[in-house]
């Protein structure tokens, strides 16, 4: 069965570092999310991406964040400088479309765990 | 606004007894989206099920079954017989077809352990 994957399953990194998490989607699928969770706490959406595009994005998606599609199936998030508050499991999903605005379940990859130190 | 309203924080049961799960939604558009995600130990985020606001039709599914009411904007789940193996936090999340990213807002979760 197709799946979302992720790379690295677990990131340390230190404040003020740049890190960059990756997520293959599912191959048919053209809407893509980052999503985030604090340790213990609810998952926070971060941004979809829609034709090579964000489409949109949460207050939590500030100017540090950036996303990008590279090639045909990696979709990556960059953090240009890290901060403590930035630990968390990011998780990467996918859905596909459908006709009639249909809203299709988002497949969600296992996640990186991102520790700043 | 969207809001999605998980007031168990915390469920603990023994094995075999059944369990429900409640959640709670607020929206002002009148098409959307329902859906629940188990989170295992492990982490990872597993599709259960999804339901369309137009379609209240409670369904199961083996020892799951969902209870959906417009009335009362909730979109309750019940385990039947729950085992060991059920034990993860459950979300609940809404999402909306006319929001262009159809992103989900995700409630707090219920911490379910089921007890040997």
């Amino acid at each position: 069965e197709p799946e979302v994957t992720q790379t690295p399953s677990h990131q340390v990194t230190q404040m003020g570092q740049e890190v960059i998490l990756r997520c293959v989607p599912i191959s048919n699928h053209l809407y893509f999310y980052w999503y985030r969770q604090i340790l213990g706490q609810k998952v926070e959406f971060l941004v979809s991406f829609y034709n090579n595009e964000i489409s949109e994005k949460s207050e939590i998606f500030d100017d540090q964040f950036s996303v990008e599609r590279p090639d045909g199936s990696n979709f990556t998030l960059k953090i240009r400088s890290t901060k403590l508050e930035d630990s968390a499991m990011y998780f990467c999903a996918s859905r596909a479309t459908g006709t009639s605005g249909f809203s299709y379940e988002q497949y969600f990859g296992p996640g990186t765990r991102l520790t700043v130190t | 606004a969207q809001k999605v309203t998980q007031a168990q924080t915390e469920i603990s049961v023994v094995e075999k007894e059944d369990v429900t799960l409640d959640c709670v939604y607020e929206t002002r558009d009148t098409t959307y989206y329902l859906f629940w995600y188990k989170q295992p130990p492990s982490g990872e985020l597993v599709f259960l099920i999804r339901r369309n606001s137009f379609d209240e039709q409670n369904e199961i599914s083996g020892r799951y079954s969902w209870n959906f009411q417009k009335s009362t904007s909730s979109f309750n789940f019940t385990i039947t017989a729950s085992q060991v193996v059920d034990s993860a936090v459950y979300f609940c999340a809404l999402s909306e077809p006319y929001n262009y990213g159809q992103n989900f807002v995700f409630g707090p979760g219920t911490r379910l352990s089921v007890l040997p």
